[in-house]
């Protein structure tokens, strides 16, 4: 099983700043990478596949970069509605595993 | 609008059994690989089970082998988790997904459905 470790575990950050992200694999998972946003109450939503091609509809605010192991998302500038739960997902084989996630919360 | 709504969900004995179910609109249901997600609760997300489109492969997590039974129905455009023998550590919302497969065989989940919480207890 590849274990995927974001960090930090939560992230204060004001309205209007950089939020940076991490995520890194227990073996190399090539670019084989995707990125979700998960608000309370509410189901998981795909932001970023193939480490760095964003989802439709998904604002260019939103980045991701990376390949191998080490990988990150990258909110250009946070927005209310940005305030959430970010998991990672390896697909580099059948047996899919997702991060612990980062919260960001308001600053 | 693709859309995925599960339901089945509830409180149930250890030991017992429950069926889940996923409706699917919006999209050409037998056109895709389908997969339960879950995620216990307060914690993170974890792969269940996937179905090919036309039900002649299945994976399962380790921890639910034997126990879980994914299924669909393309012509009633939906999908099923049959969970029998369930224990406390099943306790979870579960999550229906549309499964993208990628160059590498497996791949992301998009969109998903707004879950159906399933509460193993005595």
């Amino acid at each position: 099983e590849i274990v995927m470790t974001q960090s930090p575990a939560t992230l204060s950050v004001s309205p209007g700043e950089r939020a940076t992200l991490s995520c890194r694999a227990s073996q190399s998972v090539s670019s084989n990478l995707a990125w979700y946003q998960q608000k309370p109450g509410q189901a998981p939503r795909l932001l970023i596949y193939g480490a760095s091609t964003r989802a439709t509809g998904i604002p260019a605010r939103f980045s991701g970069s990376g390949s191998g192991t080490e990988f990150t998302l990258t909110i250009s500038s946070l927005q209310s509605e940005d305030f959430a739960v970010y998991y990672c997902q390896q697909y580099n084989n059948w047996r899919r595993t997702f991060g612990q996630g980062t919260k960001v919360e308001i600053k | 609008e693709v859309q995925l709504v599960e339901s089945g969900g509830g409180l149930v004995q250890p030991g017992g059994s429950l069926r889940l179910s996923c409706a699917a609109s919006g999209f050409t249901f037998s056109s895709y690989w389908m997969s339960w997600v879950r995620q216990a609760p307060g914690k993170g997300l974890e792969w269940v089970a996937n179905i090919k489109q036309d039900g002649s492969e299945k994976y399962y997590v380790d921890s639910v082998k034997g126990r879980f039974t994914i299924s669909r129905d393309n012509a009633k455009n939906s999908l099923y988790l049959q969970m029998n023998s369930l224990r406390a550590e099943d306790t979870a919302v579960y999550y229906c997904a549309r499964d993208y497969i990628a160059a590498a065989g497996t791949g992301w989940f998009d969109p998903w459905g707004q879950g159906t919480l399933v509460t193993v207890s005595s």
